[in-house]
């Protein structure tokens, strides 16, 4: 069964960088199924898609934060990661990553939702 | 930018029928997806591609989109399903970017 699990600092000073890592089991990250996803969860709002990688490491990113995001990928430990740059108190969230299904062929692309996620992890930006 | 919108609540009795909307520019030409969130917990998907339940997922849980309105309908609604739910695509215009509706909290009175 596959399993993600989110884990990095709880707290980070404002202007300086959030870096999060997500580690799969269970199962391979470089399958061509799916992609990886960041999103996160601000207290009490609703869910905001940060980013998505392929086991490739094709990238997209949400324009609002495109400037301030990178995500990385790591075949050989199976995990990808999360840098989230000049943070404020506005980043302040739960943090999620998850497996999105995808149908890649040339010429073709189809997107099937995020089916997987882990538990979560609380990132609070203060100094 | 696209962007999805959902009512901020639902409130339904116990064995009653839920319709939770998501309103979006021409959003049946597009698939929609739709997660179920309970208090402290990681959202999970109950509905995928308009209509498909992964395994586990009830038949309560059934899903519909034409012209500008997706909907999530929950047949015999149960105090457990009284959760958050968002309303998600995938805006293949704007770069492959993933889109969430706002959520709607639905009540079971």
């Amino acid at each position: 069964q596959l399993q993600l699990q989110e884990s990095g600092p709880g707290l980070v000073k404002p202007s300086e960088t959030l870096s999060l890592t997500c580690t799969v089991s269970g199962g391979s990250i470089s399958s061509s199924s799916y992609y990886w996803g960041w999103i996160r969860q601000p207290p009490g709002k609703g869910l905001e898609w940060i980013g998505s990688i392929y086991y490739s490491g094709s990238t997209y990113y949400n324009p609002s934060l495109k400037s301030r995001v990178t995500i990385s990928v790591d075949t050989s430990k199976n995990q990808f990661s999360l840098k989230l740059s000049s943070v404020t108190a506005a980043d302040t969230a739960v943090y999620y990553c998850a497996r999105e299904v995808v149908v890649i062929t040339p010429g073709y692309y189809y997107y099937y939702g995020m089916d997987v996620w882990g538990q979560g992890t609380t990132v609070t930006v203060s100094s | 930018s696209y962007v999805l919108t959902q009512p901020p609540s639902v409130s339904v009795a116990p064995g009653q029928t839920a319709r939770i909307t998501c309103g979006g520019n021409n959003i049946g030409s597009k698939s929609v997806h739709w997660y179920q969130q309970k208090p402290g917990q990681a959202p999970v998907l109950v509905v995928y591609d308009d209509s498909d339940r992964p395994s586990g997922i009830p038949e309560r849980f059934s899903g519909s989109n034409s012209g500008n309105t997706a909907t999530l309908t929950i047949s015999r609604v149960e105090a457990g399903d009284e959760a958050d739910y968002y309303c998600q695509v995938w805006d293949s215009s704007s770069d492959h970017r993933r889109v969430f509706g706002g959520g709607t909290k639905l009540t079971v009175l």
